[in-house]
């Protein structure tokens, strides 16, 4: 069973560009959320999709946003970097349909704000 | 405000020795408890995912939760030098299906 794919892995921007991110999660979940790493404040919630649906949002700027596809692969965008978003971005996936259930993150997207 | 707390470590244990990592939590409703193990440059493996009072038990490692007292630990028996790494602790937000809120982790060190 395949588990959550993150893509790229790793990548370098410079500040003011923007950023995509991809995950792809565990085959049958059908929720992803996102998640930050940074040294400094540790790991920090940015928002969970379920079925194509935002449906929580962490204390973020507006300049990260995502979204989710049918097929329950997600993307997530940060616009406008600035080099506080450097950072590993973690995907993590779960059916999503009950509180009580397993949560999987992926390997991250390491980014770097130059 | 909900809050994990962890003790940031370095807890340095002897190889073979049991190594003991503790976790509080504010919110008296959470329901589910989440540990991961994560490797420098690497991201977060879940261990052990413990919701009931009393001890989960898997291989090497105990999940010990106790939702009187908010505190949840994780027991790691016969320690190995690749037992080194971080360990979260993360509990999810009341009605947040895969929204959790993460301790600081706890850094192991197994020295042979």
């Amino acid at each position: 069973k395949a588990g959550v794919t993150q893509t790229p892995r790793y990548l370098i921007k410079t500040r003011g560009q923007q950023v995509t991110l991809s995950c792809s999660p565990i085959s049958g979940h059908r929720s992803v959320s996102w998640y930050q790493q940074t040294p400094g404040q540790g790991l920090q919630f940015l928002f969970e999709y379920f079925s194509e649906t935002q449906r929580n949002k962490g204390n973020f700027p507006g300049r990260f946003s995502g979204r989710q596809f049918s097929n329950s692969r997600s993307e997530m965008n940060v616009s406008t970097l600035e080099l506080g978003d450097s950072a590993l971005y973690l995907c993590a996936s779960s059916l999503g349909t009950v509180e009580l259930n397993t949560i999987y993150f992926g390997e991250g997207s390491w980014l770097t704000v130059v | 405000q909900k809050e994990v707390e962890q003790n940031s470590g370095p807890l340095s244990v002897p190889e073979g020795a049991i190594a003991s990592l503790n976790c509080t939590y504010s919110d008296r409703g959470s329901q589910s408890f989440f540990w991961y193990r994560q490797y420098s440059g690497k991201s977060p493996e879940l261990i052990m995912f413990i919701y009931s009072n009393g001890d989960k038990e898997d291989g090497r490692f105990t999940a010990q939760l106790n939702k009187a007292s908010q505190y949840v630990s994780l027991l790691i028996r016969d320690s190995q030098p690749s037992d080194s790494a971080t360990y979260l602790c993360a509990v999810p937000f009341s009605g947040g299906y895969n929204k959790l809120i993460f301790g600081a982790g706890t850094r192991l060190a197994v020295h042979p």
